[in-house]
């Protein structure tokens, strides 16, 4: 099976900060990885597939990157409405792993 | 617009079944994977099962393989889960999602095992 892991596994960041997260997987999984944003009490909402693509009606500060092992979200300049949880999924291969999540709060 | 939307959620008591159902508006049903994503108290995002557009494939979780099972009414824009030899750490809020990379959910039906 897929492991994926996420660092870091939660940050404190200022309004107008980049935000890197990384999403590792235990073998290659090429392009098939997704990103989500979950806020608490909601359903998660998909931000990127297919490692880089944008989701209609995210916003551009929102991307990512990577392929093979190693992805990267990135969030170009953090808004209060940014402050949640983050997860990766791969989708390349049974079972279907999520990463543990990357909580981001404010500083 | 793309809907998703589960029902189907209660307390039951271990070792007992459940049927979530999901209903789909908004996009071809039956040219799409779809798939079940939960989610225990306060912890992170664990995936469930997934099916393929015609129901020939699907897939299962190691924690659920064997006790739950996956389908699909193309006809009635439905997916379903039944939920057999329930268990205290079954306890989730479960999302049905649409695609093997979950493009769009559903709000979630929570389902507590308890005694």
């Amino acid at each position: 099976d897929i492991q994926m892991t996420q660092s870091p596994s939660s940050l404190s960041a200022s309004v107008g900060d980049r935000v890197t997260i990384t999403c590792r997987a235990s073998q290659g999984i090429s392009n098939y990885l997704a990103w989500f944003q979950q806020k608490p009490g909601k359903a998660p909402k998909s931000l990127i597939y297919a490692a880089s693509s944008l989701q209609s009606g995210v916003p551009s500060k929102f991307s990512g990157s990577g392929s093979g092992t190693d992805f990267t979200l990135t969030i170009s300049s953090l808004q209060p409405e940014d402050f949640a949880t983050y997860y990766c999924q791969q989708y390349y291969s049974y079972p279907f792993a999520f990463g543990p999540g990357t909580k981001v709060d404010i500083k | 617009e793309v809907q998703l939307v589960e029902s189907g959620g209660d307390l039951v008591q271990p070792g007992g079944s459940l049927r979530l159902s999901c209903v789909a508006s908004g996009f071809r049903f039956n040219s799409q994977w779809l798939s079940w994503v939960r989610q225990a108290p306060g912890k992170g995002l664990e995936w469930v099962a997934s099916i393929k557009q015609d129901g020939s494939g699907k897939s299962y979780g190691d924690s659920v393989k064997g006790r739950f099972t996956i389908s699909r009414d193309n006809a009635r824009n439905s997916l379903y889960l039944q939920m057999n030899s329930l268990r205290v750490e079954d306890t989730a809020v479960y999302y049905c999602a649409r695609g093997a990379g979950c493009d769009y959910w559903g709000q979630g039906i929570l389902v507590t095992v308890s005694s």
